[in-house]
């Protein structure tokens, strides 16, 4: 079952624009992953924060988690046609080695 | 390092048939992990191995069904085919196991069940 789900479902901007997607979960987590993937391929690991982490950046990336709120957000700067593709949030939990993947959301950035 | 490999890519079978995949993880990694991915209901979790032993199994029938051998290469296999499990299976690999660090995907197989 999946635990993450993000917002928005779907996501049109222009290339240059900024982009940001939620991720909700609800139950403690030790660690949230981001992943890309490009269509109908693998998924491509962006970056993990951990939840002692409140924000992390890796290049034009940046994330937050706010574990009070059981919430975390990318944000891609100065997007790209080449970032089009799915987005997805993953929880990841010591507690039974669990890790488990929201529903994406859908990036689309015109040129 | 090699990345995560996936065979084969592409497969058609009739259903009743049955099918199996092979994951060859990244050198090293002891943690393999099996996905499900429809359009439908996203992607799901298959199973979990770790040192040949699963670790971790999702909400799935027993026609599921996976190993893994002394290299960490990893196989699964589907019996009595239906129509509803044509879908992108991908699996992935990492050091100690998924809830813990980041895995590496590989590029899937695409299964089509006709």
């Amino acid at each position: 079952s999946q635990q993450g789900e993000e917002d928005p479902q779907a996501l049109s901007i222009q290339e240059g624009e900024n982009a940001t997607m939620n991720c909700s979960y609800k139950t403690s987590i030790n660690n949230l992953q981001w992943y890309r993937q490009n269509s109908g391929r693998g998924l491509v690991h962006l970056i993990l924060i951990r939840s002692n982490e409140r924000e992390k950046h890796s290049g034009r990336l940046r994330v937050t988690l706010d574990t009070s709120k059981k919430s975390s957000s990318l944000l891609i700067t100065a997007s790209r046609a080449a970032d089009t593709a799915s987005y997805f949030c993953a929880t990841g939990s010591y507690n039974n080695n669990d890790m488990r993947f929201g529903a994406g959301t859908r990036l689309t950035v015109k040129p | 390092k090699a990345g995560v490999t996936q065979t084969p890519r592409y497969l058609i079978k009739t259903r009743g048939q049955q099918v199996t995949l092979s994951c060859s993880p990244i050198s090293g990694h002891r943690s393999v992990s099996w996905y499900q991915q429809t359009p439908g209901q996203g992607l799901q979790f298959l199973f979990e191995y770790f040192s040949e032993t699963q670790r971790n199994k999702g909400n799935f029938p027993g026609r599921f069904s996976g190993r893994q051998f002394s290299n960490s290469r990893s196989e699964m296999n589907v019996s009595t085919l239906e129509l509803g499990d044509s879908a992108l299976y991908l699996c992935a690999s990492s050091l100690a196991g998924r809830g813990t660090e980041t895995q590496y995907f590989g590029p899937g197989t695409r299964l089509l069940v006709l």
